[in-house]
């Protein structure tokens, strides 16, 4: 079964500074779709940024990146100029032709000014 | 505004009642989730739907229900036979399903407290 671990629970960042969250995840699937997402203080999920497997590009959304290593099964997200509202928990989710999406645990982010 | 309702933001219910939340989209999604979140863990998938008048289960389905009987409305009940109902839950809807790669848009969910 597919399996997403994110292991760190917590994490904290300076404004300003840059961050990365761990996700890794279990597929025996060459085809599938990655996602962060993003659930601040309100709880409304959020979509951070969304990779398509059979691209060799990382995807980028402004300050958010990601380094996809398919091989190594590793999807982590990279916040570059950390600002106060990102803190939030983020999670990360596979999905394949399975018609659901999997969830991780979840990393929570501190921003400290 | 287009976007994911549900109601009501936050719900009590005493034991042995059955409950239900609302969940509508205007997005003119074709596919529905619903997820429940508990501390410490990820979204778990409850029910999902592909298309009216069917939906299927998802990993922890027991002691729920739903009904879809208009695309943009995805009403969950918690019955009585749900033991731990105390969560968050939250809906999802997707252009088509998960397994194609469409992107789940989340509403703002319920929080729902047995008392």
């Amino acid at each position: 079964a597919q399996t997403v671990t994110q292991s760190q629970p917590e994490m904290s960042v300076q404004e300003a500074e840059t961050v990365t969250l761990s996700c890794t995840y279990d597929t025996s699937e060459s085809d599938y779709y990655l996602f962060w997402y993003k659930q601040p203080p309100s709880r409304q999920m959020i979509l951070v940024i969304r990779q398509e497997a059979y691209k060799q590009q990382n995807a980028t959304e402004n300050r958010f990146s990601v380094n996809f290593q398919k091989a190594a099964k590793s999807f982590s997200l990279k916040i570059s100029d950390s600002q106060l509202g990102d803190a939030a928990m983020y999670f990360c989710a596979y999905t394949s032709y399975t018609d659901k999406l999997i969830f991780g645990t979840g990393t929570r982010l501190q921003v400290f000014p | 505004d287009g976007g994911i309702t549900q109601s009501p933001k936050y719900l009590f219910r005493k034991e042995g009642q059955n409950v239900t939340l609302s969940c509508e989209q205007n997005l003119n999604h074709d596919a529905m989730y619903w997820y429940r979140q508990d501390p410490g863990q990820g979204l778990r998938l409850i029910y999902y739907s592909q298309i009216v008048n069917d939906f299927q289960k998802g990993d922890i389905a027991e002691g729920y229900s739903v009904s879809r009987e208009k695309k943009e409305s995805f009403p969950l009940t918690v019955t009585s036979a749900q033991k731990n109902p105390t969560a968050f839950y939250l809906c999802a809807s997707s252009l088509g399903l998960a397994g194609v790669g469409d992107t789940q848009y989340f509403g703002p969910g319920t929080r729902l407290t047995v008392l």
